[in-house]
């Protein structure tokens, strides 16, 4: 099993919908990350949660250390929503810059 | 313009031919990552560097090498490469500053070793 699972792993939804995207992990963290990775390759760091929840814009992502389980929300979705949205956590007992990753869910927002 | 860059974008090359991946921030960073994502296996560490001259294995370290001799630089080197190191590549780098934690993530190196 392994330490990050998102799901689902492919979402496809049309223009205007509200989304979640989930993140289970299994080890203790210190901090959470959300990505969101382009269709070209680049990869844009979205939120660090380590508690509670963080809005921007349209995106919300909320974290519960207790059930070890984050989900990232997109909220009045778009097509250029469309990108692979990548978990990502920071164990307690590593170091800061060692993160474990999810496997990545694929989102596409129809028009 | 805050950055990570990359160079090479694109590399082909042969099976045991060193190569080098260059890889430069320029947001006085002190922790520093190389990364190479593969289908199906999602983004792996491969090493990471927390400062100048300190560095350490991620979860993919086997068949390369990195050094840190300055803040801004933070090179991939395969010293002989095989086949099974054909992957896209990303260097990311995250100052220490605690209120954000983000990881500014450079444009990739997508690598072929035939």
């Amino acid at each position: 099993k392994n330490e990050v699972e998102q799901s689902p792993q492919n979402l496809t939804a049309q223009e205007g919908e509200f989304i979640t995207i989930n993140c289970s992990y299994s080890v203790g963290i210190s901090a959470l990350h959300w990505l969101q990775q382009h269709p070209g390759g680049g990869i844009v760091s979205l939120f660090m949660l380590s508690s509670g929840k963080k809005k921007h814009g349209r995106l919300i992502a909320t974290i519960n250390i207790q059930e070890k389980h984050s989900s990232l929300h997109i909220t009045a979705s778009h097509p250029r929503d469309s990108a692979v949205y990548i978990c990502a956590v920071r164990s307690e007992e590593t170091s800061g810059s060692r993160l474990t990753f999810g496997e990545g869910t694929q989102l596409t927002v129809n028009p | 313009e805050a950055q990570v860059t990359q160079n090479p974008r694109y590399l082909i090359t042969v099976t045991g031919k060193k190569l080098t991946v260059t890889c430069s921030q320029n947001m006085n960073h002190e922790y520093m990552s190389w990364y190479r994502q593969d289908p199906g296996l999602g983004l792996r560490q491969i090493y990471y560097s927390m400062n100048v001259e300190v560095t350490d294995k991620g979860d993919v370290p086997e068949g390369y090498k990195v050094s840190r001799k300055e803040k801004r630089n933070f090179p991939l080197i395969l010293e002989s490469p095989s086949p099974n190191q054909t992957s896209l590549y990303f260097c990311a780098s995250k100052g220490r500053d605690r209120g954000h934690g983000e990881q500014f993530f450079g444009p990739g190196t997508r690598l072929t070793v035939l």
